[in-house]
């Protein structure tokens, strides 16, 4: 089966503009995540889709942050208008079971830059 | 406030020796555990996990041992190889609350390197 897959792997934009990245987790994967990792520090949480609900958004830094996900399959990270702060590893995940301890399977995330 | 830690960024080891990595936790409503392990340029990899009522699990090389009364946990790869050589994350998180999801506390990761 393909696995999580994320684009663009990798995006520089510079502060105040728009970007947005893309997540298509596994097929059939009702739960989808977000996570972000800014650099040398843990890998943090920021939302969870159960099909096309939010399921929990507590992790969302701001409302500069909007996730969606449209028809309950890809879904998007919109930040507006980016920060510096923002730059990071963002990473998706997708799993099968909800409210089960199973390990996610990770994308290969999107490497933010904003200068 | 990160409420999993690991206190060491980077860990070097001889081929064929044990490499154990260290996990600590200050939530006692976790009750569950998981190491992932990251390539570069590569999402992270589900490798091995625990739950709270057990106190080791063994997989292959890999075992996890938790220690709740001291809210610890540890990885040991035995015998490590070079393609171990990565970077590994522990993960903690609360089961008990059911169709809610699992929301994962991730600590900031041990960079191992395995030496041939």
């Amino acid at each position: 089966e393909a696995g999580v897959t994320q684009f663009p792997s990798h995006s520089v934009i510079e502060k105040g503009q728009t970007v947005t990245l893309r997540c298509d987790p596994i097929s059939g994967h009702d739960n989808l995540y977000w996570y972000r990792r800014v650099m040398g520090k843990e890998i943090k949480f920021l939302l969870h889709f159960v099909k096309e609900s939010k399921q929990d958004e507590s992790g969302m830094p701001n409302n500069r942050f909007l996730a969606e996900r449209t028809g309950g399959t890809y879904s998007t990270l919109k930040v507006q208008p980016a920060e510096l702060e923002d730059s990071g590893v963002y990473f998706c995940a997708s799993s099968q079971i909800t409210g089960a301890s199973y390990g996610y399977t990770f994308g290969s995330g999107t490497r933010l830059t904003v200068v | 406030d990160q409420q999993v830690k690991q206190n060491s960024p980077s860990l070097s080891v001889q081929e064929g020796r044990i490499s154990i990595l260290n996990c600590d936790y200050t939530n006692s409503m976790f009750d569950y555990f998981l190491w992932y392990k990251k390539y570069p340029a590569e999402g992270p990899t589900f490798l091995i996990s625990i739950s709270s009522i057990k106190d080791k699990n063994e997989d292959g090389r890999f075992t996890v041992f938790l220690n709740k009364s001291a809210k610890h946990l540890s990885l040991h790869i035995v015998p490590s190889q070079p393609g171990d050589s990565a970077v590994y994350f522990c993960a903690a998180t609360r089961t008990a609350r059911s169709n809610t999801g699992n929301q994962f506390y991730f600590g900031t990761g041990t960079s191992l390197t395995v030496i041939p």
